[in-house]
């Protein structure tokens, strides 16, 4: 595969339930991000990790709770979501060497019942 | 004020027309700039970044003023496939990315 994958595309789940979301990027870049869009906002960036270490949290509530275990793989784990947290999660990925050109994922379609 | 400003639009415009789109931005420090597009329920994808004298890609011309903040997007000639909704993106320091809330174009045979 190539470019930035993410599964799953679609994704319903109970505010009770705990759901992981997947990146992965076949680009070689060392960045990952994390990105949520809802209807009528803009992206809000949510994460940030460079070569796996953590470098933005945009004040994201602990309800979500990213994992990256290598530069290629992003994961972003749900627990006790609200129906407000329905949205586009998309994942995006970039060089370091600060041109910061990023290549987005499919997204992840999330609705919270 | 928010960091990064678009018109909101919709700009409707005929094949062949020259339509040129605005952002401004509110962090003085900031180093890179780039144009996305986003087509309706899909990702946004990079259309080009903007350097301080400006670039053009074939159709799209970027240009930068750092004095009055300020980025612009011209396009020229336009095709239907064109229409889509265009992001301005700012780089606000290390990984910090700051997206506009876009502009959506619609180009009408």
């Amino acid at each position: 595969e190539t470019g930035v994958t993410q599964t799953p595309r679609h994704l319903v789940m109970g505010m009770t339930n705990k759901k992981s979301l997947k990146c992965e990027q076949h680009l070689g870049h060392n960045a990952m991000y994390w990105y949520k869009q809802s209807a009528k906002k803009p992206l809000e960036l949510m994460f940030v990790y460079n070569f796996k270490e953590q470098t933005e949290n945009n004040s994201v509530p602990s309800r979500f709770s990213p994992e990256c275990p290598n530069s290629s793989h992003l994961f972003l784990h749900l627990h006790t979501l609200q129906p407000e947290d329905s949205a586009l999660y998309l994942c995006a990925s970039s060089h370091d060497d600060g041109s910061y050109e990023q290549y987005f994922g499919p997204g992840t379609r999330l609705t919270v019942t | 004020r928010k960091e990064v400003e678009q018109d909101p639009g919709p700009f409707n415009v005929p094949e062949g027309a020259t339509v040129a789109f605005n952002c401004t931005y509110s962090n003085s420090a900031s180093q890179s700039f780039f144009w996305y597009r986003q087509d309706c329920r899909k990702e946004p994808k990079l259309l080009m970044s903007v350097y301080s004298s400006g670039n053009e890609d074939g159709r799209f011309t970027a240009q930068l003023n750092r004095a009055s903040q300020y980025i612009s997007l011209l396009i020229r000639d336009s095709k239907l496939s064109d229409s889509a909704t265009y992001l301005c993106v700012v780089n606000a320091g290390g990984f910090k990315t700051i997206f506009g809330a876009g502009t959506r174009l619609f180009v009408k045979a």
